[in-house]
């Protein structure tokens, strides 16, 4: 089973909606992050997390809020979706006392707003 | 603020060099390497945390000049296997010297050529 799961993988939401993206991970890693990624744009991060109690903001958080429901859970949340939004969402996790600071990876959650 | 990575695309053949390097224009703690094949997550390939710092990943290498707020990635003798997007992920000093809070260059297309 992959360490790091994303849900759903595959989106398609109409303008103004609400939408969750969910990522729950397996490995145990206190630190959880959001980014999206553009075409040319490479990734942008949107919140990270380092436990359940904090929470901080990215250089892109406007018009997204995060959840962290546990340790293992990170939930992404666009409170009104807008066609700008749509994009291919990843999220990862890294273990603070590793010193190279790898951050794993999700499959991806590609999201399309219309 | 991006790190500029260099060249935006390559396209070599089997048994071929390249060099992707990556630039910024504040102080860096620290450079990551990842690679992202086409339609999957990013890949930890190594990081540098010290400036003169070089490392190997099979016949891939980096070094990171601090001075010059410069890492090179170096890929010889070139396999199929490279191809993807490499990105650098860099980490600044006055964010508080540490190697979590990652900054993305917009990504360099590898395309590996029998």
């Amino acid at each position: 089973d992959a360490d790091v799961t994303q849900t759903p993988r595959n989106r398609i939401t109409k303008t103004g909606k609400r939408i969750m993206l969910e990522c729950s991970q397996t490995k145990g890693h206190d630190r959880m992050y959001w980014y999206r990624q553009d075409p040319g744009l490479g990734l942008r991060l949107i919140y990270y997390s380092f436990d359940v109690k904090d929470i901080n903001k990215g250089e892109i958080s406007d018009g997204y809020s995060v959840s962290r429901q546990a340790q293992a859970k990170f939930s992404l949340s666009l409170e009104s979706a807008i066609p700008n939004q749509t994009a291919l969402y990843f999220c990862a996790t890294s273990d603070p006392s590793a010193a190279s600071g790898e951050q794993y990876f999700g499959p991806g959650t590609r999201l399309t707003v219309t | 603020q991006q790190p500029v990575q260099s060249p935006q695309a390559v396209i070599l053949r089997e048994g071929e060099d390249a060099v992707i390097n990556c630039s910024s224009s504040k102080a860096l703690y620290s450079v990551h390497w990842y690679r992202q094949k086409h339609g999957e997550a990013p890949v930890f390939l190594m990081i540098l945390l010290k400036g003169g710092e070089q490392k190997g990943h099979e016949k891939i290498s980096a070094s990171f000049n601090e001075k010059k707020q410069q890492s090179s990635l170096y890929l010889t003798a070139s396999q199929l296997s490279y191809s993807g997007t490499y990105f650098c992920g860099t980490s600044r000093k006055d964010s508080g010297g540490s190697n979590y809070k990652l900054t993305f260059g917009k990504g360099t297309l590898l395309t590996v050529n029998p």
